[in-house]
């Protein structure tokens, strides 16, 4: 059973467009986070939810919007996609939000031609 | 600069030698883990050193953490070629709300077979 699920696992779009990553967890944890990898791997924190409220808004362009129906789900949208947005996102949960050990998803490679 | 730096940047040994990473952070932490990243997948997590711990065993890895020299290091003893991957270091400050972790640069490690 995948305890950290994202899809797609590729994404290729074209400048301008609007895409979503979606992202599951069936481990039954609170805390939910969205990073961007870049292609130095480079991993940085873009967003984190607990229990479905957002606690962590990093400073990226408003164009990323995360929402969080559940404490299960936590999905991102882009819109208007950009050159720069080309990364591997992933999306990972943690028990609590008390800095605790954070489990992963596989990534999402999104590029942006 | 970052909190988390990883040195060396990257490390090439030959199976069933020891490889030896090192993490320094700038500024207080509530705990300092480390996370093994192999190539084209999601982060997965290692060791978890508390603030008030100095040292750690899991399996063939020792995590050592200095407070006072604000750095921590990741020894795996006995590598094996599946062993390589990346591997990051990511500190919860002390000062930080909620359940952000930094992480730092990371180390490729590539153990020959």
């Amino acid at each position: 059973d995948t305890a950290v699920s994202q899809t797609p696992k590729y994404l290729v779009t074209q400048m301008g467009n609007d895409k979503s990553i979606k992202c599951e967890q069936n481990l039954g944890h609170d805390t939910m986070y969205w990073y961007k990898q870049d292609s130095k791997k480079f991993l940085k924190i873009m967003f984190s939810y607990n229990n479905k409220e957002l606690i962590i808004n990093e400073t990226v362009p408003n164009r990323f919007s995360p929402k969080s129906p559940d404490k299960a789900h936590l999905n991102l949208h882009i819109n208007s996609l950009e050159l720069g947005d080309s990364a591997v996102y992933f999306c990972a949960s943690s028990q609590d939000w008390a800095g605790g050990t954070q489990f992963f998803g596989p990534g999402t490679r999104l590029t942006v031609l | 600069s970052q909190q988390g730096e990883e040195d060396p940047q990257a490390l090439s040994i030959q199976e069933g030698e020891n490889a030896t990473m090192n993490c320094s952070y700038k500024t207080s932490i509530n705990n300092l883990q480390w996370y093994r990243q192999n190539s084209g997948r999601g982060l997965v997590h290692l060791i978890l050193i508390r603030s008030n711990e100095r040292e750690k065993h899991s399996g063939r890895l020792r995590v050592t953490l200095d407070t006072s020299k604000k750095s921590s290091s990741l020894l795996i003893t006995a590598s094996r070629a599946a062993d390589t991957a990346s591997y990051f270091c990511a500190t919860h400050g002390r000062e930080t709300s909620g359940s952000r972790l930094t992480f730092g640069e990371g180390t490729q490690l590539t153990v020959n077979p």
